[in-house]
């Protein structure tokens, strides 16, 4: 069985401060692993995922196959940041099911 | 392109109600999924479909049914609806490149309360 965690529900920084959101998973193979997020009054949407190796509006994730985690990173957290993260996670035969983790509410304080 | 949308916005049923959620997408992608949102649990995967006319269970099923008659809409049915149902539905659709899976895009969900 597969399974995400992420064990902050709760997350507040201040402005220009770093922030990291956590995400460990559990699955035997090879995982391709997702972040996205939801801000307020707008649709759930893809922030990034391991496979690309992006940065996205400053965030960054990398994928730790030892730990099994995924956190996001962002040096300098900027009040547009504030939103609802989701870590998932897609297996190898899973026809792109997602499973996701339970949430970080990301509140960026002026 | 209006991407993936979902009717209605807002329902209120009683208990013992039936109703169809409706999902559309206009990307003729291959894939489409139904999660449902609930607080502290993420989104939970409720049924899913590889292509037209083909439906799965995915991991909360009970309660619920589907079918994707068309390629571009998948419909969600609860035919005695309970108050464990009260929720936030999201439809999603998705294609695959290649060897990996590409980003589910979401349409803006479904509020369900069932009294």
């Amino acid at each position: 069985a597969q399974r995400v965690t992420q064990p902050e529900k709760l997350l507040s920084v201040f402005k220009g401060a770093p922030v990291e959101l956590k995400c460990n998973y559990s699955y035997s193979g090879s995982p391709e692993l997702f972040w996205y997020v939801q801000y307020s009054r707008q649709r759930l949407q893809l922030l990034l995922r391991h496979i690309s190796r992006e940065s996205i509006k400053g965030f960054t994730a990398d994928l730790n196959k030892g730990e099994t985690s995924f956190h996001l990173k962002k040096p300098f957290a900027q009040e547009e940041d504030s939103a609802m993260y989701y870590c998932a996670l897609a297996g190898g035969t899973s026809y792109g099911k997602l499973t996701f983790g339970q949430g970080t509410i990301l509140t960026v304080h002026p | 392109n209006a991407g993936v949308t979902q009717t209605p916005k807002f329902r209120v049923l009683k208990t013992g109600q039936s109703m169809t959620l409706l999902c559309a997408q206009d990307m003729n992608h291959e894939y489409m999924y139904w999660y449902r949102q609930d607080p502290g649990m993420g989104l939970r995967l409720i049924h899913y479909s590889v292509g037209e006319g083909t439906t799965a269970k995915g991991e909360v099923p009970d309660g619920y049914n589907v079918s994707r008659l068309k390629k571009q809409n998948f419909l969600l049915g609860l035919e005695s609806a309970a108050p464990s149902q009260t929720s936030v539905y999201f439809c999603a659709s998705s294609y695959r490149l290649g060897g990996s899976y590409n980003e589910q895009f979401f349409g803006p969900g479904t509020r369900l309360t069932v009294l």
